[in-house]
């Protein structure tokens, strides 16, 4: 069994702020790590696919960055808003055809 | 496109009984997963398909859970007889099979078993 965990596991912000959560995977036989979006009662989307050691993926108001020497990924928000709520899912991928082992996720509310 | 499409989108059935979730892919897709969402669990992979055939079922919870793709556009995930335990929410996913793989997901199948 191959461990991603995520931190924290809930995290509530006022409208405005700035916010960050960590995902955290084994650092050896890397492939890729993604991160996805789940808003409740609908389906994981995906908002990151990152492969490369330094690498920093953005979009919009959110974005991501690696280290796979030491096994950790951030993902920032900047000026959350109501519509950021959600759970924020990391996958850890360790081989070209191997399967994607997620993380518990962070919880994030935003109150307006 | 329609995206990953599942059916049904709930399901309330008692125990014992036999259920069938089914799965339709996204169209050029040639990798199919099977996750199961709990409480307790979080996301959890049950199997998953590579050009049809199974690649990696140790997900599986035991013998009353199996899952076929008998072609490239569709999937089942059948529980028989099921159980109570078996409750949660059963989500498809589809990748290209590339190198970024970004798995696309359906809508999920609420299950509950009585």
């Amino acid at each position: 069994i191959l461990n991603v965990e995520q931190s924290p596991q809930s995290l509530h912000v006022q409208e405005g702020d700035s916010t960050n959560f960590t995902c955290s995977f084994p650092s050896s036989n890397f492939y890729a790590l993604h991160w996805y979006r789940w808003e409740t009662a609908k389906s994981p989307e995906a908002l990151f696919v990152m492969t490369l050691n330094g690498d920093e993926k953005k979009k919009g108001r959110i974005s991501a960055t690696l280290n796979t020497k030491e096994g950790y990924s951030y993902l920032y928000i900047k000026g959350s808003q109501p519509e950021d709520s959600a759970t924020y899912l990391c996958a850890f991928r360790g081989s070209t055809l191997g399967r994607l082992y997620f993380g518990r996720g962070t919880q994030l509310t935003v109150w307006p | 496109d329609a995206g990953v499409i599942q059916s049904p989108r709930h399901e309330v059935t008692e125990m014992g009984q036999e259920v069938t979730l089914r799965c339709k892919p996204i169209s050029g897709h040639n990798s199919l997963f099977w996750y199961r969402q709990t409480m307790m669990r979080g996301l959890e992979l049950l199997i998953y398909f590579n050009n049809n055939v199974p690649i990696d079922d140790s997900g599986m919870p035991e013998d009353r859970f199996s899952a076929k793709m008998p072609n490239a556009s569709f999937s089942t995930l059948k529980i028989q007889p099921s159980e109570p335990r078996d409750s949660a929410v059963y989500f498809c996913a589809s990748s290209m099979g590339q190198k970024q793989e970004t798995q696309y997901f359906g809508p999920g199948t609420r299950l509950l078993v009585l």
